[in-house]
């Protein structure tokens, strides 16, 4: 089945450095989301990209779809305590995107050290 | 993801007993879906519905069950089949238009 790829697992950061985590995908993705988890938390949905090649910014966060529609990846800039957590990259299961039900990529789980 | 709710933040349960996590939504939503996660790791899906009295089993379904009789409702029984059960549970919905998720925030199971 549709299996999604995502690394690191975990990274640590100086406050003020940046992150990025890379999601990849064997297929052709419809599209994919990213979504955040705080420390004790639960899912939240970022952001999602339909485009190839599309990039789109969030303040620091840039978000990246590749031009082959199989890989994306999450950057933050200059990280704050407040980027702690787990990121998610997730896209459809099947195909297309009738049923909703997505593959999430393992996560990465970011720690900021102030 | 204000629009669902998960009962109990915490629960606790003596082998062998099942137990009973609580999902309901206010999203009008058709989709709903029941994750595990385990500390460190990724969404596992357990089971999904993709509309009222209908549902498929996830990649992680035995010692599971669940059922449908509410579009609000998603309830899931974890039961003494399940040979570790103690992990953190998502519930989520899905929007028709977009496929985004939007989670509860989430059930820890402990089994003493």
């Amino acid at each position: 089945g549709q299996q999604v790829m995502q690394i690191p697992q975990y990274q640590h950061v100086q406050e003020g450095e940046d992150f990025t985590t890379y999601c990849n995908s064997s297929t052709t993705l419809s599209n994919i989301q990213w979504y955040k988890q705080r420390p004790g938390g639960h899912p939240v949905f970022l952001i999602q990209l339909v485009k190839s090649g599309e990039v789109k910014k969030q303040k620091r966060l840039t978000f990246q779809f590749g031009e082959a529609k199989k890989n994306s990846s999450l950057h933050i800039t200059a990280t704050q305590t407040t980027d702690v957590g787990t990121y998610f990259c997730a896209a459809p299961s099947a195909g297309g995107t009738s049923y909703g039900k997505l593959t999430f990529g393992q996560g990465t789980i970011l720690t900021v050290h102030p | 993801d204000g629009g669902i709710t998960q009962s109990p933040k915490y629960l606790f349960r003596k082998e062998g007993q099942n137990v009973t996590l609580s999902c309901e939504q206010n999203l009008n939503h058709d989709a709903m879906y029941w994750y595990r996660q385990d500390p460190g790791q990724g969404l596992r899906l357990i089971y999904y519905s993709q509309i009222v009295n209908d549902f498929q089993k996830g990649d992680i379904a035995e010692g599971y069950s669940v059922s449908r009789e509410k579009k609000e409702s998603f309830p899931l029984t974890v039961t003494s089949a399940q040979k570790n059960p103690t992990a953190f549970y998502l519930c989520a919905s899905s929007d028709p238009n977009t496929d985004t998720q939007y989670f509860g925030p989430g059930t820890r199971l402990t089994v003493l």
